[in-house]
């Protein structure tokens, strides 16, 4: 079984270009979540894809968006970097949105740090 | 207001002591509820998941309560280890919006 896998594990940017961080969901997972993790803070929730469509969305502007390609990998893409937004970027999967009780796989995260 | 808050904010045992770790959350309508170990540099792992009607669930030397009436959980760790040294996350899944709210985690030493 394959796990949730995340690269790159750690990416420096400046501030306002762009990033585009990548997640492979664990084998049979349908669904992806994305999270972003400041020092010392629990995750945000940023949002959430079930079958290639975003189904869920938390407290994040609109430059912060994502796909879920047919395979269910899925990329987070963030626009006009801030210094704020350096954290850890987790992606979670799990399998059918409908099971409430599905556990959530984490991958170990991207690394971000805007300069 | 969604809300998870945990105590206490960091915790130092001994090797083979228990620990009691707190989790208070306001978010509604509530999903369930569940218990995340996350050691440094790596992503969470799922220690256990409750529903509404589940007061206690174990796994291994780990065994949650969950109190829905006061919207209070707690994680019990018993005859800690070394390996135990992590940060331990309180996660309450809302019935609709399909969203996970986290706890800032208690960060739990465990020192020889």
């Amino acid at each position: 079984e394959t796990g949730v896998t995340q690269s790159p594990t750690h990416l420096i940017k400046t501030r306002g270009q762009q990033v585009t961080l990548r997640c492979s969901s664990q084998s049979g997972h349908n669904t992806v979540s994305w999270y972003q993790q400041a020092l010392g803070q629990g995750p945000q929730f940023i949002f959430q894809y079930y079958r290639e469509e975003e189904n869920g969305r938390g407290n994040f502007p609109p430059r912060f968006s994502g796909l879920q390609f047919p395979n269910y990998s899925s990329e987070l893409n963030v626009n006009a970097l801030e210094l704020d937004d350096s954290a850890l970027y987790l992606c979670a999967s799990s399998l059918d949105i409908g099971r409430a009780n599905s556990p959530l796989h984490f991958g170990n995260g991207t690394r971000l740090t805007v300069t | 207001k969604n809300q998870v808050e945990q105590s206490p904010q960091s915790l130092i045992i001994l090797e083979g002591k228990n620990c009691t770790l707190q989790c208070n959350y306001t978010v509604s309508p509530f999903s369930n509820l569940r218990w995340y170990k996350q050691d440094t540099g790596r992503g969470p792992v799922s220690l256990t998941i409750m529903t509404f009607s589940e007061n206690t669930k174990s796994n291994g030397r780990y065994t949650a309560t969950l109190d829905a009436d006061t919207k209070q959980s707690s994680l019990h760790i018993t005859a800690s280890q070394l390996s135990d040294s992590a940060s331990y996350i309180c996660v309450v899944r809302r019935n609709t919006g399909n969203q996970f709210y986290f706890g800032t985690g208690t960060s739990l030493t465990v020192i020889p």
